[in-house]
């Protein structure tokens, strides 16, 4: 199994540039979800997924739009890049209805919006 | 959402027990406690779990209060492959919040 997977590794923007950050997972998880890292911070919950069809807001959604087509893919879209939100994107997945089980992250990828 | 509270930072000398504590008093009678690492440039990865009784891996041990509003994740040999931020998280299945977490350094 290759896990959890991310592309791009890394990501230079201009202000107003829209992009989608991919995710992919071969696990058959039900459960994934995008997370962000800012310099010296704890990650912090954009948007969620607990099947293929269905999407939730985490803590910090604004400026990302998702949505979950296939069970193994979960995109991240960023309308219009903003320099707020360069950051390191992480993806996650996990089995789904089931609390015990652990997330599996993705190596990240680099966001530099300018 | 639930929330953790854990100290900003903490020093262990290698090869010495680290007890990394966390607070969670508004935890709900469902919520696992779970604890992820995160080495310098990587994506978290995960640590250990548990409900309600202390738990045990190849990792680390988990140790849970009775009245389960706190928890310290226990490495019984610190090395330097130790140093990362530790982060306690209540696990609400639908909505996993990180916090801030704890910076974990070892003294060689």
């Amino acid at each position: 199994n290759a896990g959890v997977t991310q592309t791009p590794k890394f990501q230079v923007l201009k202000t107003g540039q829209s992009m989608t950050l991919q995710c992919a997972q071969d696990m058959n998880h039900e459960y994934m979800s995008w997370y962000r890292q800012d310099p010296g911070m704890g990650l912090r919950l954009i948007h969620y997924s607990v099947g293929a069809g269905i999407t939730d807001q985490g803590e910090v959604p604004n400026g990302y739009n998702v949505s979950r087509s296939t069970t193994e893919d979960f995109p991240l879209r960023l309308l219009s890049a903003a320099p707020s939100q360069t950051s390191v994107y992480f993806c996650a997945s996990r089995r789904g209805g089931e609390r015990r089980e652990t997330q599996y992250f993705g190596p990240g990828t680099r966001l530099l919006v300018l | 959402d639930a929330k953790t509270t854990q100290p900003n930072s903490m020093e262990s000398n290698e090869e010495e027990p680290v007890h990394l504590p966390c607070n969670h008093s508004t935890i709900s009678g469902t919520d696992y406690i779970h604890w992820y690492r995160q080495l310098p440039s990587q994506g978290p990865e995960y640590v250990i779990h548990g409900l309600t009784s202390n738990v045990n891996n190849r990792m680390a041990s988990l140790a849970i209060a009775e009245d389960r509003k706190s928890s310290t994740l226990i490495l019984h040999r610190a090395t330097l492959r130790d140093a990362a931020v530790y982060y306690c998280i209540l696990d609400s299945y639908d909505k996993v919040i990180f916090g801030p977490g704890t910076s974990l350094s070892v003294i060689p």
